[in-house]
């Protein structure tokens, strides 16, 4: 299995701040998800982000709102853009490997 | 589309009780099958998955669940739950090849002591 970290681990930030959150793992992957998750929802995928290529977004998400950087096989980056009080969930960092998927612990954002 | 159903909210045992938390499926193609499980303000943690062989399948903390094609179901079941099962619990589905995981809506699953 791999091991997932995130940084911030929560936060509160003002409406119309960005907030960068920061993936780390601690073994190359190729694949890696954003995923986000509202309070007392499911988990959405936003987005796949492989390395060296443009992150592939999900119906409904869009790369002004998220923008996410990959620069190598350990690191992601996802953006919360221009932040209003909806953009308020868990946001989880995920990696693929073999058949299974991984998940990060999550950042917590409230946006006031 | 491939998507998940849990059609229960909650689910509620007595301590020491079989635990059953339902999901059905729907995609196209074979399946690959999981459940996640999620305890308050932590991360999903990996429970245990179907992608061949034996419908029954054994997972972390004495789960298994059962794959069962002609009901398109994937049933997570523990013989005996525990107080520390209390958690919420994800079903997820996605197809060979695509690795996008579709997941069902979770279900709180409260164990009385």
């Amino acid at each position: 299995s791999a091991v997932i970290s995130q940084k911030p681990s929560r936060d509160i930030c003002q409406r119309g701040t960005s907030l960068t959150i920061q993936c780390q793992v601690d073994s190359q992957v190729t694949m890696m998800f954003w995923y986000r998750q509202q309070p007392g929802q499911s988990l959405t995928l936003i987005a796949t982000a492989n390395q060296g290529s443009e992150a592939t977004y999900e119906s409904g998400f869009v790369i002004d709102k998220f923008p996410i950087s990959r620069p190598n096989l350990t690191f992601s980056t996802l953006t919360v853009s221009n932040m209003s009080p909806e953009d308020s969930s868990i946001y989880l960092c995920s990696v693929g490997s073999g058949d299974e998927q991984f998940f990060g612990p999550g950042t917590r954002l409230t946006v006031l | 589309a491939q998507s998940v159903a849990q059609p229960e909210d909650q689910v509620n045992v007595a301590e020491g009780n079989p635990l059953t938390v339902k999901c059905t499926y729907s995609v196209s193609g074979n399946p690959y099958l999981f459940w996640y499980v999620q305890y308050p303000n932590r991360g999903l943690q990996f429970l245990l998955k179907y992608i061949t062989g034996d419908n029954l399948v054994k997972g972390s903390y004495g789960f298994e669940a059962e794959f069962n094609k002609s009901q398109t179901s994937f049933h997570l079941k523990k013989p005996s739950a525990l107080v520390s099962d209390s958690a919420l619990y994800f079903c997820a589905v996605r197809v060979y090849g695509n690795n996008r995981l579709a997941f069902g809506k979770g279900n709180q699953v409260v164990v009385i002591p």
